[in-house]
């Protein structure tokens, strides 16, 4: 069974980076099958997509966000990472990681998700 | 990117059946058959319940089904139960190469 498990500081000071890691079991990172992502949510609303890898190290961001992320893949490692930088207290959300399947809007697997808050 | 747009709230009683729509453009819905709807009970990752407009994954309940027509998709959900209570996303990919989500909607089972 597959498994995604996020994990990184929960407290981040303003204008420092959020780093996070998604480490995959289960399955490997390096399926072409499958694109791996992050989604937040901040506290009382929907998620929102922040962008996606593919194993060859191919990245897809979400615009709003794009000059301040940085998703990475460790194919010897399983993982993949997010890297926020210049973070706000709006940027203080749960944060996913997820797999979805190539050519479709199957987002199937998601991991359980992390808080990180944005305060000094 | 703008939000999908749903309807904040929706309720029904058991047994009842429900509809919750997700309105875009034709950038995003009307586009594509790459719409999703992911349920979340509170405290929980969201769920795949529906994906590219009308498949259910496996091990999700055959009352749960979905549309699309034009810029709007639907999740229909028949025979409700006290357990379907829960926020409901749906979710699009677009012509700018990115996924947008709607804003979510509240079920309640009365």
């Amino acid at each position: 069974q597959l498994q995604l498990q996020e994990s990184g500081p929960g407290l981040v000071k303003p204008s420092e980076t959020l780093s996070l890691t998604c480490t995959v079991s289960g399955g490997s990172i390096s399926s072409g099958d499958y694109y791996w992502g992050w989604i937040r949510q901040p506290p009382g609303r929907g998620p929102e997509w922040i962008g996606t890898i593919y194993y060859d190290g191919a990245t897809y961001y979400n615009p709003s966000l794009k000059s301040r992320v940085t998703i990475s893949v460790d194919t010897s490692k399983n993982q993949f990472s997010l890297e926020l930088r210049s973070v706000t207290a709006a940027d203080t959300a749960v944060y996913y990681c997820t797999r979805r399947r190539r050519s479709s809007s199957n987002r199937d697997y998601w991991g359980q998700g992390t808080l990180v808050t944005v305060s000094s | 990117q703008s939000a999908l747009t749903q309807p904040a709230s929706v309720s029904g009683s058991p047994g009842q059946s429900i509809t919750i729509s997700c309105t875009g453009t034709s950038s995003d819905v009307g586009g594509y058959n790459y719409v999703s709807w992911y349920q979340q009970h509170p405290g929980k990752a969201p769920k795949l319940m529906i994906y590219d407009v009308s498949n259910r994954p496996s091990g999700v309940s055959n009352r749960f089904s979905g549309s699309k027509s034009g810029n709007t998709a639907s999740l229909t959900i028949s025979g409700l139960q006290a357990e379907d209570e829960a926020d409901y996303y749906c979710n699009s990919y677009t012509t700018s190469g990115t996924w947008v989500f709607g804003g979510g909607t509240k079920l309640t089972v009365l």
